[in-house]
């Protein structure tokens, strides 16, 4: 399974956009790049997935380059509920098998 | 709908006790897991299950047992608690396709302490 790479803390103000990169240099062909976020005892919650370029939805957006070596979520104007755990996993199209949470970054928005 | 739901909430054990876990999920959904998690490291995945019947170890399987005799319910056993099991808890369920890039639909967790 790809190992991923992502800063432990990162601080923003209320209203900025906060991107956070998560490396994998050893990913599979058949891997895809999913995040999770995690609001303090609760459990992860599916924010997006992609596989190569840009995907978009209404709470994120994730960037993968061509080669697919790191990518990075990007949260538009953030606030102070965006206050959480975010992790990047790398994961293959494949039955049977289990995605690998690292330990996350943790993100902290200040007003 | 309820999602996925877990009893207990909160548990105190002394070491030695043993107890079960249940995670309850009511989207028919095939793929069931457990997790474990503590302070710095992130969530690390106990037993799985790919459907009615199955069980697969992850990545921290010892001292836990499971089993998987309905599809809605995955339980989690503890037959002898250990001070190092002092973590919370969270179970997961995904889609019948069983991928790893399916979404996985977490529980609000169970926060257990061994004393």
């Amino acid at each position: 399974l790809a190992k991923t790479t992502q800063p432990i803390s990162m601080d923003s103000y209320e209203g900025q956009e906060v991107n956070i990169t998560c490396s994998h240099n050893n990913i599979a062909t058949n891997d895809y790049i999913t995040w999770y976020q995690q609001f303090p005892s609760q459990g992860p919650r599916f924010i997006i997935q992609g596989y190569k370029t840009k995907v978009t939805n209404e709470v994120a957006s994730l960037f993968i380059p061509a080669d697919r070596k790191s990518s990075t979520l990007s949260l538009p104007r953030v606030s102070l509920s965006d206050t959480a755990v975010y992790y990047c996993l790398v994961g293959q199209n494949q039955a049977g098998t289990a995605l690998i949470f690292g330990k996350g970054t943790t993100l902290s928005v200040s007003s | 709908n309820a999602g996925v739901t877990q009893t207990p909430k909160f548990r105190v054990l002394k070491t030695g006790q043993s107890m079960t876990l249940l995670c309850a999920q009511d989207m028919n959904h095939e793929y069931m897991y457990w997790y474990r998690q503590d302070p710095g490291m992130g969530l690390r995945l106990i037993h799985y299950s790919v459907g009615e019947g199955t069980t697969a170890k992850g990545e921290v399987p010892d001292g836990y047992n499971v089993s998987r005799l309905k599809k809605q319910n995955f339980l989690l056993g503890l037959e002898s608690a250990a001070p190092s099991q002092t973590s919370v808890y969270f179970c997961a369920s995904s889609a019948y396709r069983g991928l790893a890039t399916d979404t996985q639909y977490f529980g609000p967790g169970t926060r257990l302490t061994v004393l």
